[in-house]
């Protein structure tokens, strides 16, 4: 079955460490997207890229990197420079046409 | 970045009521879509909308694609339990240039709470 996936489901790390955040698509989609979510709010774009090796910042990309060096994948890096990085992150992916985009199931990050 | 005007922001509701909630935007769409989160997972798409007054159903949700293609509803009719959870909207702009993408702009999502 297609679909898009992320890696792991819930990730602990200490305050200071980078932590990269999975996500892989089999639904040959070219866009491929990250979201942040706050708990009880809406979604907002940290990256996007619609092509293989390139990539736009979103809204909120202070503190987080990329890189997307094949169509299948997507990882997002939190970094330390990140100042409140606990939260669910999203990964969501996009084909041709308008037909909305594909979501994983999420991954929970919690710094301690 | 802009976003789309959702609501209201949350609904309490007894099991078998009917629910409307609404996104409204100063810009057109191509294409209204409504997801459902459930609570710890990713959103699902539950309506696709693409023509100004287009009506759509699946199940016991209807939504609808303004005429000015600026604003769309979506009614859950008699509400049960597992109804529970964050609705979405998002918009989808007319094409830009070569693109053949229009990234999405979402509404920040109604909270639906359902009382058995």
């Amino acid at each position: 079955d297609g679909g898009i996936t992320q890696s792991p489901k819930y990730l602990f790390r200490k305050e200071g460490q980078n932590v990269t955040l999975s996500c892989e698509q089999n639904l040959n989609h070219d866009a491929m997207y990250w979201y942040r979510q706050d708990p009880g709010q809406g979604l907002r774009l940290i990256y996007y890229s619609q092509i293989v090796n390139d990539f736009q910042k979103g809204d909120i990309a202070e503190g987080y990197s990329v890189s997307r060096e094949k169509k299948e994948s997507f990882p997002l890096t939190v970094t330390s420079a990140q100042k409140n990085p606990t939260a669910f992150y999203l990964c969501a992916s996009a084909g041709q046409g308008n037909y909305g985009y594909t979501f994983g199931s999420g991954t929970r990050l919690t710094v301690v | 970045g802009q976003q789309l005007n959702q609501s209201p922001q949350s609904m309490f509701i007894q099991e078998g009521e009917d629910v409307s909630m609404n996104c409204t935007s100063s810009s057109i769409f191509n294409t209204w879509l409504w997801y459902k989160q459930d609570p710890g997972e990713g959103p699902v798409l539950l309506i696709a909308l693409y023509k100004a007054g287009e009506l759509t159903s699946n199940g016991r949700l209807t939504a609808q694609f303004g005429i000015t293609r600026k604003d769309s509803f979506l009614n859950i009719s008699a509400s049960i339990p597992s109804d529970v959870g964050i609705y979405f909207c998002a918009g989808q702009p007319p094409r830009a240039g070569g693109t053949s993408y229009g990234k999405l702009t979402f509404g920040q999502g109604t909270i639906l709470t359902v009382h058995p």
